[in-house]
């Protein structure tokens, strides 16, 4: 199985803060995913890098697929307490097997 | 629109017994995974099934097991629970193009065991 570790586990900040979260692993993936979860509710995607190098905005989040497709960031730029929820990668399985593995989770609060 | 639906919510069982978690996705989706989510944490595979009658373990299969007689339902079961299959517990369904299509989830049933 191939393992991803995120960093921070926790991360505690003020509105209008900018902030990273960092996804990584030795292995290699063919795409990775980024989630988010909200209490009581199941992950929602929110966004796919597929190339190595690829870079992804979806406004103020700015996602980046390492060169070597063995890790990933995320980026908020100006944070909300709407942003506040656990962040999760997921990297799609080389060789097949159809899997997402799934990080250890990045826990974030976004205070006013 | 339901996409994927669990039941139960919550469960409390006592040590040994049994139960069945439920998963219905009307997406007609072949793809079908069983995830475990402790505290705070990531989530782990238990079984994940490409299609009807096929099923495959996942990274934490031990104590648990799995059914797809049809494209809809996937369900999961605990045969002797123990206090470590303590978790919340959710199901997810996904589409074409594979790979790169995103999981959609239900919405979890949280498990204790005492």
């Amino acid at each position: 199985t191939q393992l991803l570790e995120q960093s921070p586990q926790f991360l505690s900040i003020q509105e209008g803060e900018n902030l990273t979260v960092y996804c990584n692993s030795s292995s290699v993936f063919s795409s990775l995913q980024w989630y988010r979860q909200e209490p009581g509710e199941g992950p929602v995607l929110l966004v796919t890098v597929v190339t190595g190098g690829e870079v992804k905005k979806l406004k103020r989040l700015t996602f980046q697929f390492g060169d070597a497709r063995k890790d990933s960031s995320l980026h908020i730029t100006a944070a909300q307490p709407g942003d506040t929820g656990l962040y999760l990668c997921a990297g799609e399985e080389t060789g097949g097997g159809n899997k997402l593995t799934f990080g250890t989770g990045t826990q974030l609060k976004v205070e006013l | 629109n339901a996409g994927v639906t669990q039941t139960p919510k919550f469960r409390i069982l006592k040590i040994g017994q049994s139960m069945t978690l439920q998963c219905t996705q009307d997406m007609n989706h072949n793809y079908m995974y069983w995830y475990r989510q402790d505290p705070g944490m990531g989530l782990k595979l238990i079984y994940y099934s490409v299609g009807a009658g096929i099923t495959d373990k996942g990274e934490v299969p031990n104590g648990y097991n799995v059914s797809r007689s049809t494209t809809e339902d996937f369900p999961l079961r605990l045969e002797l629970a123990a206090p470590s299959q303590t978790s919340v517990y959710f199901c997810a369904a996904r589409g074409p193009p594979i790979p790169n299509s995103p999981l959609h989830f239900g919405n979890g049933t949280r498990l204790t065991v005492t």
